[in-house]
């Protein structure tokens, strides 16, 4: 069936940092793919999306593109700031019906 | 914006208890989601909904079930709460639109314990 993978966490870097969090999915036709992020004590909010091989989503500094020949949708971000200390979550959107399917979730802690 | 706001952001029930889950979103979303988020596990779809009274069963249904009278509420219920159901729970919703991108509007989520 379809799934998400994600890096295991907690992933903990320094203020201005780079940021790799790697996804790599399995599914069968073409999903759209997403990130979300959960800040302490909150649901979840639509960090970025994508909906077709080589697409970019962006959105606040983070970037994520749709690689379908290796079925991942990394998020990077060039800078982290404290502010982004928060669980990402990797999902995709199956292309039937309006399932979504989500990976584990990745803790990002940044250091002042 | 889209809001999804959930009834309550804590609750302890007792072992047994029949406990009610609220939802209640206000931007006439047809599709209404209930996950349980556990550690190491992220989201798990429960059950949703795609239109008022119909329902499909997610991933981990045993133990749940739910009710859509009315478009905008969707209900989560246990209807003998075990300690294995302790848990976060997270409500969403989308809008149903076929061939477009829609992601999923989260609630705050209720963070349910069964003593």
């Amino acid at each position: 069936g379809d799934s998400v993978t994600q890096m295991e966490g907690p992933v903990t870097l320094s203020e201005e940092a780079f940021l790799t969090i790697n996804c790599t999915y399995t599914a069968t036709g073409y999903p759209s793919l997403f990130w979300y992020v959960q800040y302490p004590g909150e649901g979840l909010q639509l960090l970025l999306k994508a909906t077709k091989a080589d697409d970019k989503g962006s959105n606040k500094g983070f970037e994520a593109t749709y690689r379908k020949e290796t079925t991942s949708f990394h998020l990077e971000k060039g800078s982290v700031q404290v502010s982004d200390s928060a669980v990402y979550f990797c999902a995709l959107k199956r292309n039937y019906g309006q399932n979504f399917v989500f990976g584990p979730g990745t803790r990002l802690s940044v250091l002042p | 914006d889209v809001k999804v706001t959930q009834s309550s952001r804590y609750l302890v029930k007792r072992t047994g208890e029949k406990v009610f889950l609220e939802c209640v979103q206000d931007m006439d979303h047809e599709n209404m989601f209930w996950y349980r988020q556990d550690p190491g596990l992220g989201l798990r779809l429960i059950y949703f909904s795609y239109d008022v009274k119909m329902k499909e069963k997610g991933d981990i249904p045993e133990g749940y079930s739910v009710s859509r009278e009315k478009k905008e509420r969707f209900s989560l219920i246990l209807e003998s709460a075990s300690t294995n159901q302790t848990s976060m729970y997270l409500c969403a919703s989308s809008f149903e639109g076929i061939g477009r991108l829609q992601p999923q509007h989260f609630g705050d989520g209720t963070r349910l314990s069964i003593l």
